[in-house]
């Protein structure tokens, strides 16, 4: 069946203007993360939605940083004011959290370069 | 979480098994053990996971020690499509919940002809 799917795969933007960058998860799935993963930083967590409750958002690195998920499918990141810092891969997974095996599954990932 | 330990770097020839092992010796009594890698330029992709029994399944097993400190993942007949960065991470699984993956440095495989 189908991945998680990720849009754009690339993006590059000029300092100062905003993104979005898209997820599709897996149809069913109730959870859906954020990461970002960077040459200086590895592989780290940005934002985590599950279900209905409030997401945890103690991931990201500033209030330039905000996501969405709407009718608990598709999410949307969005970077504002982007510096030359927010240059990372930018990838999505999304769980079948009610499984108890916690096993995610991540799309192909956005890779954003600020100029 | 517990944090885990990991040798940054290992090699291993086509065909032999790769024994990659982690250590997570502050692990608690509630948390499970998982593996992921990451081949160059993917998503990172899901392995195996364990409490406190060995595990197998179609891509790899997993052993974990006794006193639940360490543990190795073993990929029995590695191909060179297994060069990747492994990860060893430790988690509770609460069912009906999800939560976030801390992902250290891992271990980067090279697989050799």
């Amino acid at each position: 069946g189908a991945g998680v799917s990720q849009s754009p795969s690339n993006k590059v933007t000029e300092k100062g203007k905003d993104v979005e960058l898209r997820c599709d998860p897996i149809s069913g799935h109730t959870a859906l993360y954020w990461y970002r993963q960077s040459l200086g930083q590895g592989l780290e967590f940005l934002i985590y939605f599950q279900g209905n409750s409030a997401p945890d958002k103690s991931g990201l690195p500033s209030d330039r940083f905000s996501a969405e998920r709407t009718g608990g499918s598709v999410s949307t990141l969005t970077i504002q004011r982007t510096q030359q810092e927010d240059s990372a891969v930018y990838l999505c997974a999304s769980s079948l959290a009610t499984s108890g095996v916690y096993e995610q599954y991540f799309g192909p990932g956005t890779r954003l370069t600020v100029t | 979480d517990a944090k885990t330990t990991q040798p940054p770097s290992m090699d291993c020839a086509e065909g032999r098994a790769a024994n990659l092992p982690c250590n997570h010796s502050t692990i608690s009594g509630n948390e499970y053990v998982y593996w992921y890698r990451q081949i160059h330029s993917q998503g990172p992709q899901y392995i195996i996971h364990g409490l406190k029994n060995n595990e197998t399944n179609e891509m790899a097993s997993l052993i974990i020690t006794e006193d639940r400190k360490s543990s190795t993942l073993i990929l029995p007949h590695a191909t060179l499509r297994d060069t990747a960065v492994y990860y060893c991470i430790v988690r509770v699984a609460i069912y009906n919940q999800g939560g976030k993956l801390i992902f250290g440095q891992g271990t980067e495989l090279s697989v050799k002809p």
